[in-house]
C-alpha cells in the first residue's frame, strides 16, 4: 500500500520560473491538503480540497495554486517561483471529518525545494 | 484560530532516560495527533489520541481534552528517538491540522 506519494524529492529553481509538485493517494480519501514547513517552524496549511473539484486556501496560499481534477490526485502550483517559497513541502490526506470519526491524517515524505 | 504551544522546545537526553513533552491547546478540538519527524525528515504518526490514554511500546500518550492539553510520554530513550515532536489538531467538522512548533529531542549515548 504506498499510502501519500510526493514527487519529486528534490528541486532547484531558478527565480521566475514555474513549476508543479505532485501528490497521489490510493486510499480513497475526501480530504488533501498542503503545507509548507520552514526551518525551525511547524508545518503551514497552504491550500486544501475536501473533495474532486473543491479547493480552499489555508494559511499560506500566496504564490501557489491547486486543483483537484480526481479523488487520487492533488498538485501545487508554483506560478513564478520566489526565493521566499525555498521550504520543504509535505502532501496529506485523510478521510473527510466526521463527528466521532476517526480522521489520522497521513503525510507524504516532503518535497524539498530551493529557488535561487 | 486555534493556537497550540508545545514544551520544551528542545530537550538533550541521555539514552535510557525517560522524558515528558507536552502540548497545549486553546480550543476544543476534534482531532490531536502526535508525529515523529526524523532526521531524513518524514513525518511519522505516533497517535490519534483527541482523548484518553494509549501506549505504544515506549511510547505513551494522554491527552486531557477537558483541560486542553496532551502528553508524549518517552520512556528508555534510545538515539534512534532523535528528531522533532509535533503536536497537531483540528476542530469542528474541519480535517485541516494546525501545528505546533515541535519539541527538539536530542538522545546522547
Amino acid at each position: 500500500n504506498a499510502g501519500v506519494t510526493q514527487t519529486p524529492k528534490f528541486q532547484v529553481l531558478k527565480t521566475g520560473q514555474s513549476m508543479t509538485l505532485q501528490c497521489a493517494q490510493d486510499m480513497n480519501h475526501e480530504y488533501m491538503s498542503w503545507y509548507r514547513q520552514d526551518p525551525g517552524m511547524g508545518l503551514r496549511l497552504i491550500h486544501y480540497s475536501v473533495g474532486a473539484g473543491i479547493t480552499d486556501q489555508g494559511e499560506v496560499p500566496n504564490g501557489y495554486n491547486v486543483s483537484r481534477s480526481t479523488t487520487e490526485d492533488f498538485p501545487l502550483r508554483l506560478l513564478s517561483a520566489a526565493p521566499s517559497q525555498t521550504s520543504v513541502y509535505f502532501c496529506a490526506s485523510s478521510r473527510a471529518a466526521r463527528v466521532g470519526a476517526k480522521n489520522i491524517q497521513y503525510f507524504g515524505a516532503g518535497t524539498r525545494l530551493s529557488v535561487l | 484560530g486555534i493556537q497550540v504551544e508545545q514544551s520544551p522546545p528542545d530537550l538533550i537526553l541521555q539514552e535510557g532516560a525517560n522524558s515528558t513533552l507536552r502540548c497545549n491547546f486553546s480550543d476544543s478540538v476534534n482531532n490531536l495527533q502526535w508525529f515523529h519527524q526524523n532526521p531524513w525528515g518524514q513525518l511519522i504518526n505516533l497517535f490519534y489520541i483527541p482523548s484518553g490514554t494509549k501506549q505504544n511500546g515506549r511510547l505513551s500518550a494522554t491527552t486531557v481534552a477537558t483541560e486542553r492539553y496532551s502528553l508524549l510520554y518517552i520512556s528508555s530513550s534510545q538515539t534512534t528517538d532523535s528528531g522533532v515532536y509535533f503536536c497537531a489538531v483540528n476542530t469542528g467538522t474541519a480535517s485541516k491540522l494546525t501545528f505546533g512548533t515541535g519539541t527538539r529531542l536530542q538522545v546522547t549515548l
